[in-house]
């Protein structure tokens, strides 16, 4: 089985500081991804990467960059936390372009 | 036009009976489809890949229509674990798109 783990399901954060959310995965996929989800907007797509080193921006990266040293670890990284950050974090990992992705359990994330 | 299209719900539905839901998509060029369900503050998980000719498993239909460019999901003699978000995910050349979702709630 796929596992993708996060390294927190809760976190609450102070207005400014710097968050970092990492992302780990054992099938040794290609793609990672990070999306946010909130209520009524579904997932939005912030960053992905198809291989270390790489990354892509999606449809929401501002105030988010990311880093991927290792196949296997995707991190997110908020510069300066704000209070419209405050939402779900998914991690999703993929093999290839038509296979399914694999969700990590999330990251509720607070900014206050 | 958003290019994935879900009916948001509810879907209030007795336990036993029968629903049906649908998600539309904007791009004819649209490769391979999915089903996804998220319980409530869970990740999202895969309920079933949709294939071309249609596919079953257990309780659960998923058909593709190409002309009309949507996908369904048919859900029989529904359960109360059935309760849930259903995600409709719609793969495009590199691009993984995902619709609002359809949240279902099966009634006692």
């Amino acid at each position: 089985d796929v596992k993708v783990t996060q390294s927190s399901r809760y976190l609450v954060k102070r207005t400014g500081e710097k968050v970092f959310l990492e992302c780990v995965q054992d099938m040794d996929h290609e793609n990672m991804f990070w999306y946010r989800q909130d209520p009524g907007l579904g997932l939005r797509l912030i960053y992905f990467s198809y291989d270390v080193k790489m990354k892509e921006k999606g449809d929401i990266p501002e105030g988010y960059s990311v880093s991927r040293e290792k196949k296997e670890r995707f991190s997110l990284i908020l510069e300066s936390a704000s209070t419209n950050q405050t939402s779900m974090y998914l991690c999703a990992s993929l093999a290839g372009t038509w296979e399914t992705q694999y969700f990590g359990p999330g990251t509720r994330l607070l900014v206050l | 036009r958003k290019e994935v299209e879900q009916d948001p719900g509810p879907f209030n539905v007795p336990e036993g009976a029968t629903v049906a839901f649908n998600c539309t998509y904007s791009n004819s060029a649209s490769q391979s489809f999915f089903w996804y369900r998220q319980d409530c503050r869970k990740e999202p998980k895969l309920l079933m890949s949709v294939y071309s000719s249609g596919n079953e498993d257990g309780r659960f239909t998923a058909q593709l229509n190409r002309a009309s460019q949507y996908i369904s999901l048919l859900i029989r003699d529904s359960k109360l674990s059935d309760s849930a978000t259903y995600l409709c995910v719609v793969n495009r050349d590199d691009k993984i798109i995902f619709g609002k979702g359809t949240r279902l709630h099966i009634l006692p």
